[in-house]
């Protein structure tokens, strides 16, 4: 069974910059699995900022970046703003239909 | 702009089943892939189930297959979840969601999701 990893949390200063990962628990994240990148906050249905590695969805600011980093597929965020406070999700393209979502990333901005 | 509304959620006892639908508009209902998506309060996202746009494929995460169901009626611009045999770790918020591009691509464009509570 493959597992999607994300950091459990991270946090990052107002203004700053962080770069949160999504690996595979066997082998190398390349832009064939279409990695996806969502932001929710609680109470809230996701928002899909980055799909297709690093296509930026509409209305999603350029604050946010998408990329693939060595072997893992990453969202970068620049300029930290105390509203990116939020959890992050990557989800990755198996194949045969299937897709998995990685465990969630809870930014903190302080 | 994409809208996706679902409906059908509530508390249902464990073994029984309920029916998810999902009403699609703002965009060509038949030309977009469609997947199901839950998570339980407070937890992850965990992929559920996705149909093709034409509905010649179906696909299933291991913890429903056998038991759930998805279809869709192009007529309708609506997406359906059919849940059998349930049970309480079935409890969650259901999403519907659009492939952001082809059928074989994740979700891009969400709903607000439908309550699901399994309990005796």
């Amino acid at each position: 069974q493959t597992v999607v990893t994300q950091e459990p949390s991270f946090s990052v200063s107002p203004g700053g910059t962080v770069t949160l990962t999504c690996g595979l628990s066997s082998g190398s994240v390349s832009t064939s699995y279409s990695p996806t990148w969502y932001q929710q906050t609680p109470g809230q249905a996701p928002r899909t900022l980055i799909y297709s590695t690093n296509t930026r969805s509409s209305g999603v600011p350029d604050r946010f970046s998408g990329s693939i980093l060595g072997n893992k597929a990453a969202l970068t965020l620049t300029g930290a703003q105390a509203d990116d406070e939020s959890d992050y999700y990557c989800v990755l393209y198996m194949g045969s239909g299937i897709s998995v979502f990685g465990g969630g990333t809870k930014l903190t901005v302080l | 702009q994409v809208q996706l509304v679902e409906s059908g959620g509530g508390v249902v006892q464990p073994g029984r089943s309920l029916r998810l639908s999902c009403a699609a508009s703002g965009f060509t209902f038949s030309s977009y892939g469609m997947h199901w998506v839950r998570q339980v309060p407070g937890k992850g996202l965990e992929w559920v189930a996705v149909i093709w746009y034409d509905g010649s494929r179906k696909y299933y995460a291991d913890s429903v297959k056998g038991r759930f169901t998805i279809s869709r009626d192009t007529s309708k611009n609506t997406l359906y979840l059919e849940m059998n045999t349930l049970r309480a770790e079935d409890t969650a918020v259901y999403y519907c969601a659009r492939c952001y591009g082809s059928s074989s691509t994740p979700p891009g464009y969400w709903g607000q999701g439908t309550l699901v509570t399994v309990s005796s």
